[in-house]
């Protein structure tokens, strides 16, 4: 299994442009999250989803973040317009929920940085 | 507000030697503890967990122990090797089994 699939790896923009992070969850999982990692506060979940619909989003900073699953094995995170604070480490992550603890299984992160 | 501290950023160590890793959680709710480990320009990956109802799982060289009445648990990592330098999130998971992760503590390994 490729395990799970980020893009970009690396991000950099402009302050007001929009960015959109994408992920493909690991075939089979039926839990995708987002999570931001920051010096300061460490991993943060942003929002999660469960069988394609977004079950707790208030990890979600701000209007200006949103996120979307359009079916199993695709998920975006946009931020529009992105600000110099919202720099940082994006990771997706999945997993199988099976009524008990999920053991997440992370992709590599988009690192992102806005100028 | 942090449910779940790591409150040491950073730990370095010789190899051969004992690593402990510290974790404190305030929430009592939280009924099961994991930790990640994370290389740089990777996702953390699961390293270990315990449930509530035990105060220690070992794992090889990794041992995790448990203190509910004191909501405190530790990584002990014997003996440390050169590979476990990394940075090492504790998370912790309630009844929405949805974790928490604390800021991460970074681990060094001397040789």
């Amino acid at each position: 299994d490729a395990g799970v699939i980020q893009s970009p790896r690396h991000e950099v923009t402009e302050m007001g442009q929009e960015v959109t992070l994408r992920c493909k969850p690991i075939s089979g999982h039926n839990s995708l999250f987002w999570y931001r990692q920051t010096m300061m506060r460490g991993l943060e979940l942003l929002i999660y989803f469960n069988n394609n619909v977004p079950i707790d989003d208030s990890g979600m900073p701000e209007d200006r973040f949103s996120a979307k699953m359009p079916n199993a094995s695709f998920s975006t995170l946009k931020i529009q317009p992105s600000e110099p604070r919202d720099s940082a480490v994006y990771f997706c992550a999945s997993s199988l929920e099976t009524g008990g603890v999920e053991k997440l299984f992370f992709g590599s992160g988009t690192q992102l940085s806005v100028l | 507000d942090q449910q779940v501290k790591q409150n040491s950023p950073s730990l370095s160590v010789q190899e051969g030697r004992i690593s402990i890793l510290n974790c404190d959680y305030t929430n009592s709710m939280f009924d099961y503890f994991l930790w990640y480990k994370k290389y740089p320009a990777e996702g953390p990956t699961f390293l270990i967990s315990i449930s509530s109802i035990k105060d220690k799982n070992e794992d090889g060289r990794f041992t995790v122990f448990l203190n509910k009445s004191a909501k405190h648990l530790s990584l002990h990592i014997v003996p440390s090797q050169p590979g476990d330098s990394a940075v090492y999130f504790c998370a912790a998971s309630g009844a929405n089994s949805k974790l928490t992760f604390g800021k991460g503590i970074t681990l060094s390994v001397r040789p």
